[in-house]
């Protein structure tokens, strides 16, 4: 079946760098794009970036730009997410999410999620 | 931080109808962007609802309906259920080409009484 599968849990100190993968299973990696998206505890969803894997072409969201590097590896059909510069704002849960619809046909929401990963940063 | 505002919550009693809004600008839904809706229960990844403002995926009862008028859009809930009880969130897409291109509403927590 389609699925997302995310890595585990990182703890990470202020200052430090995190790499999350996303990898894909069940449909052609290439022809969807894939968004990271992040939820603070108690928090409502934000958006972060999206990749079009065929491509490696990336968007960031303002917020995020310079700091967050999206990147593909279509050979295992994994996706990846780097954050660096943590501080206690980015304790979150992190999701990949698979655009509805092949990239060729527009943007039609997230249909398939990623179990999410927590990433943790505190001293 | 969200682009999209949405009522903090939201609730009704089983068999009613429950409509969740979602206010945009010129730039997102005023601009003709499509409006999507996610259904989030917690500890659980965001469920797809409603694409291109009123479709259901697969599997999504027909209880659950989307519109939009000019800068806004609209989730109605029909014939409330308890599983219904959940977060809900409705995401666009911003022109503006400034901020997030993604933006999503801030959520709305729905209670089944």
């Amino acid at each position: 079946q389609v699925q997302l599968v995310q890595s585990g849990a990182e703890m990470k100190k202020p200052g430090a760098s995190v790499k999350v993968s996303c990898t894909a299973s069940g449909y052609t990696f290439t022809r969807y794009y894939i968004h990271w998206v992040r939820q603070a505890p108690g928090q409502g969803l934000e958006w972060m970036a999206i990749i079009n894997p065929s491509t490696g072409s990336t968007s960031y969201a303002q917020n995020f730009q310079g700091r967050v590097t999206m990147t593909r590896d279509t050979s295992t059909g994994t996706v990846y997410m780097d954050v660096s510069s943590l501080t206690s704002d980015d304790t979150a849960v992190y999701y990949c999410a698979r655009d509805s619809v092949p990239a060729a046909q527009g943007h039609f929401g997230m249909d398939v999620w990623g179990q999410g990963t927590t990433v943790s940063v505190s001293s | 931080q969200s682009g999209l505002t949405q009522p903090p919550s939201v609730s009704g009693a089983p068999g009613q109808k429950v409509t969740i809004s979602c206010t945009g600008s010129s730039s997102d839904i005023g601009a003709g962007s499509d409006v999507h809706w996610y259904q989030q229960t917690p500890g659980t990844a965001p469920k797809l609802l409603i694409y291109g403002t009123n479709n259901r995926p697969s599997g999504v009862p027909d209880r659950f309906s989307g519109s939009n008028s000019g800068t806004s859009a609209s989730l109605a809930i029909t014939g409330l259920q308890t599983e219904d009880e959940a977060d809900y969130y409705c995401q666009s897409y911003d022109s503006s080409l400034s901020g997030s291109w993604v933006v999503f509403g801030g959520g709305t927590k729905l209670t089944v009484l």
